[in-house]
């Protein structure tokens, strides 16, 4: 069973079009990251949510936001997708410190 | 600055020919390291983690270790459906939070 989901499996945007991707999780985990990871690269944290603060990674462009309403969701939102913003977006959960990450699927965006 | 390297990038291997994925790092104060499978189009699958030098987890034919500068990821006759990538991660005491830093992974081809 899928304990963190994500949606859509696959994006199409436009050059500077906002889109947003969702993450959801069944497993209460208080902790929840954004990665990005492009072709034959290492996953990229964009920012974290530990219950409701928000922290930043210090080069995540400003094009990057992200909203949490509650335990279970959380939100990517790209403002301008960019060419260089096409990647896959990793949501992943983490109940403490010290545990692993659960990670979704992922959301595949790509950009015309 | 905290690193994480993967070698070698691609790793061929024939049914039952055992080999090793290495991981170096560097991190100023090791929390913890955790290996990652990850199949194409999907998210990271949790294998193992790691949190002190001469700990060895196992499971099927997957072995790993950890030294104080590197952790080893031992296949042990491995079959095509092992074929995968491999992502080391780290999380060191400096880092807000349990942010990991991935390294870019081993791509593992198992032919029959």
């Amino acid at each position: 069973d899928a304990m963190v989901i994500q949606n859509p499996r696959y994006q199409v945007t436009q050059f500077g079009k906002p889109v947003t991707l969702s993450c959801s999780q069944t497993l209460n985990h208080n902790v929840m990251y954004w990665y990005q990871q492009k072709s034959s690269q290492a996953p990229k944290l964009l920012f974290h949510y530990y219950d409701k603060d928000f922290n930043n990674e210090a080069d995540t462009p400003d094009n990057f936001q992200s909203r949490r309403p509650n335990t279970s969701f959380c939100f990517l939102d790209i403002r301008s997708p960019g060419l260089g913003d096409a990647a896959m977006y990793l949501c992943a959960t983490t109940g403490s410190t010290n545990q692993p990450q659960h990670f979704g699927d992922g959301t595949r965006l790509s950009i015309l | 600055e905290d690193q994480v390297t993967q070698s070698p990038e691609a790793l061929r291997l024939q049914e039952g020919e055992s080999s090793s994925l290495n991981c170096s790092y560097t991190v100023s104060g090791l929390r913890g390291l955790f290996w990652y499978r990850q199949d194409p189009g999907k998210g990271p699958e949790f294998l193992f983690t790691l949190y002190s030098a001469g700990e060895e987890k196992e499971k099927e034919r997957l072995k790993a270790t950890l030294t104080k500068k590197e952790s080893f990821l031992h296949i042990t006759a491995p079959k095509p459906e092992d074929s995968a990538t491999y992502l080391c991660a780290v999380q060191a005491s400096n880092q807000a939070g349990t942010a990991l830093i991935f390294g870019k992974g081993t791509t593992l081809s198992v032919s029959s």
